[in-house]
Parts: structure tokens; C-alpha cells; sequence
């Protein structure tokens, strides 16, 4: 069955980067477009951007343009989200999620990455 | 961006109740809307996708419906576990943008 599994925790001094994994189980990992999306506590979900693990294609939003890097690696069938220069409003859950080929919405879902800015 | 405005922000409901969530486009989505279920500490869940198509597994008392600018999520008869907040998501034009979800608890 379709898995997403990221990586745990992270706790970052503010202006340090911090880089995010989500492992692709159960599927062709180069079949799907993979987004990531963050959720700060207590606010609704924001896209953040794109990755086409198949020819490593990104589109990010303009909101992180020069800070947020997507990348992925096919041996291991893994993207990567990097962020940096992190500020306390980058604090949030930090998740993958599968673009469904067909929809084109999110169908699967990590299990999200905690991450915290604090000096 | 396309603006997605999603109302009631909260609502507290009886077991057995009939819930009706709404969510409006700003502009014609056509119909690339899912709705989302979101617990406490979990990433969220697909219920809907295509406005109205019924995601495999989920109980057949959630339902979606609407295309254009206007679309509905209706949950015909209240259970204790969906007790959640409910999202739609937009995803016709890039950025993909959520509405600002539907905290719905149990009286």
C-alpha cells in the first residue's frame, strides 16, 4: 500500500536551514508529482510547492522564491524539502503529499515533520 | 491566487445531526475541489475529490456536491468520530489553496 514516510522532529536556531525527507512506499516513485504543504499551530494548511521526482522539475510558492529547495533521489524513491534562513514564523508541521495523477489533488499523505524555530 | 472562503469557521453539533459545510471560490474552479478531514495531531484525510466523488473507505453519510464558484460538503447524519476540521483545497490553478477550514465538535 502507498506510504509516506518522513522525517522526525527538528529543532532550529533562527537563520539556520533545516532539511525535511519523505520516503515513497508501495508505487512507481517517478508515476506522481509530490507536493509539500506546512501547517503552523493552529492555521489551515499552505502549499508551499512541487517536485516532479521523475526529471526533478520544481515550482515553489512565491511566497518562499529563494528560500525553499526540493529535491529529490530516485535510488532511495525520496524528495527532500530544504528551508532556510528559518525564522519563528517558519515554526509549523511540514508535510508531503502525493499529487494523484488522474485528480490532480492531494491523495496520499505523510505523517508530517514537526519543525520548531527557537532561539 | 485563486481565494477559497469556507463558513462556518466552527460549528457544535448533535450526534445524528445533518452538517453542512460550504466553500466558495473566488473565481471558476470548475470542479478541482477535494475535501479534506483533519484530527488533532494528524495530517489530513481525503474524503472528496472532483466535488463530489466519494473517496473509497469513507462512510457514504459524507457527501460533496457543486461546480464553478460554489460547492458543499454534507455530512447526512453526525457520529462521534467526525469530530474534526474539515478543509476544501483548490487545486485548478497553481498555487493550490486551502480554505480556512471547519472545526466541527459534538455537543
Amino acid at each position: 500500500q502507498v506510504q509516506l514516510v518522513q522525517s522526525g522532529a527538528e529543532v532550529k536556531k533562527p537563520g539556520a536551514s533545516v532539511k525535511v525527507s519523505c520516503k515513497a512506499l508501495g508505487y512507481i516513485f517517478t508515476s506522481h508529482n509530490m507536493h509539500w504543504v506546512r501547517q503552523a499551530p493552529g492555521q489551515g494548511p499552505e502549499w508551499m510547492g512541487i517536485i516532479n521526482p521523475s526529471g526533478g522539475s520544481t515550482s515553489y510558492t512565491q511566497k518562499l522564491q529563494g528560500r525553499v529547495i526540493m529535491t529529490r533521489d530516485t535510488s532511495t524513491s525520496t524528495v527532500f524539502m530544504e528551508l532556510s534562513s528559518l525564522t519563528s514564523e517558519d515554526t509549523a508541521v511540514y508535510y508531503c503529499a502525493r499529487r494523484e495523477a488522474e485528480r490532480g489533488d492531494f491523495d496520499y499523505w505523510g505523517q508530517g515533520s514537526l519543525v520548531i524555530v527557537s532561539s | 491566487d485563486i481565494q477559497m472562503t469556507q463558513s462556518p469557521s466552527s460549528l457544535s453539533v448533535s450526534v445524528g445531526d445533518r452538517v453542512t459545510i460550504s466553500c466558495r471560490a473566488s473565481q471558476d474552479i470548475r470542479n478541482d475541489l477535494g475535501w479534506y478531514q483533519q484530527k488533532p495531531g494528524k495530517a489530513p484525510k481525503r474524503l472528496i475529490s472532483a466535488a463530489s466523488s466519494l473517496q473509497t473507505g469513507v462512510p457514504t453519510r459524507f457527501s460533496g456536491s457543486g461546480s464553478g464558484t460554489e460547492f458543499i460538503l454534507t455530512i447526512s447524519s453526525l457520529q462521534p468520530e467526525d469530530s474534526a476540521t474539515y478543509y476544501c483545497l483548490q487545486h485548478n490553478t497553481y498555487p493550490p489553496t486551502f480554505g480556512q477550514g471547519t472545526k466541527v465538535e459534538i455537543k
